[in-house]
């Protein structure tokens, strides 16, 4: 079955550690993305990427970083300097060349970091 | 910011059609409007969009009022299933890079 998949679904890590986590589509879309939601609250972009080797920070990128060597993969690491890490991620990819405009979206990660 | 406004919550009976309303009166010619839900802890789900004219497919109907400042989405025949929020967005048709999810709308599908 084509689509995104995150792992693991739960995540759990001591303050202080850099932690990261794992984004695949099959889909063959070009871009990605990640967002970060709180409780109650809507989406907010960290980072995006629209062609292998090439991303853009989003509305919230400090303390995150990220890298694009293979298409179908778009890494997130949630470094130590990010102030309040635990949260709901979740990794989103485009048909960007196709022309459309839906996002399609994983099934999340919930990092907790205690 | 977000730039469309819906209301927090919204119930419904299972069977009976859902009419899920969204203000978007500061929309400008060549924005879209869509729809995606979010069941709880799960990713977005795309439902629907449009430019102007009423849109459908499987999932719903999309209503875009002639002005384009408010639109309804219509589940037609409610399942517990259906229980979400209900994210109404705007943005270009291949513009801006990222979708602006405000706090949406809890749909609850009542038995």
């Amino acid at each position: 079955d084509g689509g995104i998949t995150q792992s693991p679904k739960y995540l759990f890590r001591k303050e202080g550690q850099n932690v990261t986590l794992s984004c695949e589509q099959n889909l063959n879309h070009d871009a990605m993305y990640w967002y970060r939601q709180d409780p109650g609250q809507g989406l907010r972009l960290i980072y995006y990427s629209q062609i292998v080797n090439d991303f853009q920070k989003g509305d919230i990128a400090e303390g995150y970083s990220v890298s694009r060597e293979k298409k179908e993969s778009f890494p997130l690491t949630v470094t130590s300097a990010q102030k309040n890490p635990t949260a709901f991620y979740l990794c989103a990819s485009r048909d960007f060349q196709g022309g459309g405009n839906e996002q399609f979206f994983g099934p999340g990660t919930r990092l907790t970091v205690l | 910011d977000a730039k469309t406004t819906q209301p927090p919550s919204m119930d419904c009976a299972e069977g009976r059609a859902a009419n899920l309303p969204c203000n978007h009166s500061t929309i400008s010619g060549n924005e879209y409007v869509y729809w995606y839900r979010q069941i709880h802890s799960q990713g977005p789900q795309y439902i629907i969009h449009g430019l102007k004219n009423n849109e459908t497919n499987e999932m719903a109907s999309l209503i875009i009022t002639e002005d384009r400042k408010s639109s309804t989405l219509i589940l037609p025949h409610a399942t517990l299933r259906d229980t979400a929020v209900y994210y109404c967005i705007v943005r270009p048709q291949g513009g801006s890079e990222k979708l602006v999810f405000g706090k949406g709308m809890k749909l609850t599908v009542n038995p």
